[in-house]
């Protein structure tokens, strides 16, 4: 069975500044995708961003980009120039390709931003 | 479009009443699911659906009844609630035919169970 690992259960960042979240996954699928998911108070479910693991190249929203290392099943979030708009649950999640429905998710980052 | 809506957004039940959670979605989207998410434990599939007709149980399933009588509806039942099943719940939906696409999350419904 696949599964999401987020092993930072909070962290914190200066506004202004850079932070990188964290996530492995397991998995013996080789086609798959990645998403991280934002959680504001709002409780409101929010796709930042996501990478299909067939392309190389890392995804970049924005202020937003992954690292993502296949053959570490590795697939970290990095936030440039924080905002404190940025302050929610961060959520690492992995869908297979094909011939499951499944979205599976880590449990989550909180993620506090200071003035 | 409305996108994925949910009610109620909050709930208080009993020990052994049942109640339906409702979900709906104007984007025409094949597929629909629930999580539920509990603290500290991130969302988990309970069922999902990929069409009218066809439901399937996901990670967690005991306590929760689904039924897909029509595209855009995607009713939850609890037979019969218990301390166990209090969590915010959460409604979704894609096309099928793009799993890496994006799913479409409600406002979710916050449950509790005394």
């Amino acid at each position: 069975a696949q599964t999401v690992t987020q092993s930072q259960p909070e962290m914190s960042v200066q506004e202004a500044e850079t932070v990188t979240l964290s996530c492995t996954y397991d998995t013996s699928e080789s086609d798959y995708y990645l998403f991280w998911y934002k959680q504001p108070p709002s409780r409101q479910m929010i796709l930042v961003i996501r990478q299909e693991a067939y392309k190389q190249q890392n995804a970049t929203e924005n202020r937003f980009s992954v690292n993502f290392q296949k053959a570490a099943k590795s697939f970290s979030l990095k936030i440039s120039d924080s905002q404190l708009g940025d302050a929610a649950m961060y959520f690492c999640a992995y869908s297979p390709q094909g011939g499951s429905e499944k979205l599976v998710f880590g449990k989550g980052t909180k993620l506090t931003v200071n003035p | 479009n409305a996108g994925v809506t949910q009610t109620p957004k909050f709930q208080v039940l009993k020990t052994g009443q049942s109640m339906t959670l409702q979900c709906a979605q104007d984007m025409n989207h094949e597929y629909m699911s629930w999580y539920r998410q509990d603290p500290g434990m991130g969302l988990r599939l309970i069922h999902y659906s990929v069409g009218a007709g066809i439901t399937d149980q996901g990670e967690v399933p005991n306590g929760y009844n689904v039924s897909r009588s029509t595209t855009e509806d995607f009713p939850l039942r609890l037979l019969s609630a218990a301390p166990s099943q209090t969590s915010v719940y959460f409604c979704a939906s894609r096309y099928r035919a793009r799993p890496g696409y994006e799913q479409y999350f409600g406002p979710g419904t916050r449950l509790t169970v005394t």
